[in-house]
């Protein structure tokens, strides 16, 4: 069974940083592209990253670039999100996905707010 | 960027009849490879989204019969064929033709 577990969320200060972690596990993490989608309270939701197999691809929506950086240790299975330079409009149920967003975890919850 | 937009924005809707959502994008979802990235998303009331729909008329494993997908180009469609109770929440549709993947602004179905 595929799973995913975001970890890592929390309230954070303007001008913060805070990384997310998403434990995969259930099928060969290293075969499969992998995500980050977000969504804000009570809002719609919002594609932020996506990593290639190897690492080797990064993409980014245009309001976290250069803030957020997306990684993967594929030896641990795990996904990350770097995220710096944090906003309150990146405050957001942040969701681990896996290639065309097929499998979802449950979400982290990110709090910016001073 | 592309911008996908939905219409209707709410449905309410009457237990066992159909219901439609509208898609579109901005420019045509058609990739170099030939796919039509454009897939349909589900999300109940506290729970995360999950995949309905891919590639515009696939579905998911264990997604009921009643769902459908179909369009192509800049247009499509999710149909209902006969809605019930645990269809409720808030309905997506999403391109993954083009970086960066882009949202429709989500379709609230609801129980007359």
């Amino acid at each position: 069974e595929v799973q995913l577990v975001e970890s890592g969320g929390g309230l954070v200060q303007p001008g913060g940083s805070l990384r997310l972690s998403c434990a995969a596990s259930g099928f060969t993490f290293s075969s499969h592209w992998m995500s980050w989608v977000r969504q804000a309270p009570g809002k719609g939701l919002e594609w932020v990253a996506t990593i290639k197999q190897d690492g080797s691809e990064e993409h980014y929506v245009g309001s976290v670039k250069g803030r957020f950086i997306i990684s993967r240790d594929n030896a641990k299975n795990s996904l990350y999100l770097q995220m710096n330079s944090l906003r309150v409009e990146d405050m957001a149920v942040y969701y681990c996905t896996r290639d065309q967003l097929n499998y979802w975890g449950q979400g982290t919850l990110v709090t910016v707010s001073s | 960027d592309v911008v996908m937009t939905q219409s209707p924005l709410s449905l309410p809707v009457t237990l066992g009849q159909p219901a439609s959502i509208s898609c579109r994008s901005s420019q045509s979802l058609v990739h170099s490879d030939g796919n039509t990235y454009l897939n349909w998303f589900q999300q109940r009331p506290g729970q995360s989204p999950r995949r309905l729909i891919y590639k515009v008329a696939n579905r998911d494993s264990g997604v009921p019969d009643r769902f459908s997908g179909s369009g192509s180009g800049t247009d499509f469609t999710l149909k209902i064929s006969r809605v019930e109770a645990e269809d409720v929440g808030v309905f997506y549709c999403v391109q993954g033709t083009y970086w960066p993947f882009t949202f429709g602004p989500g379709t609230k179905v609801d129980i007359k």
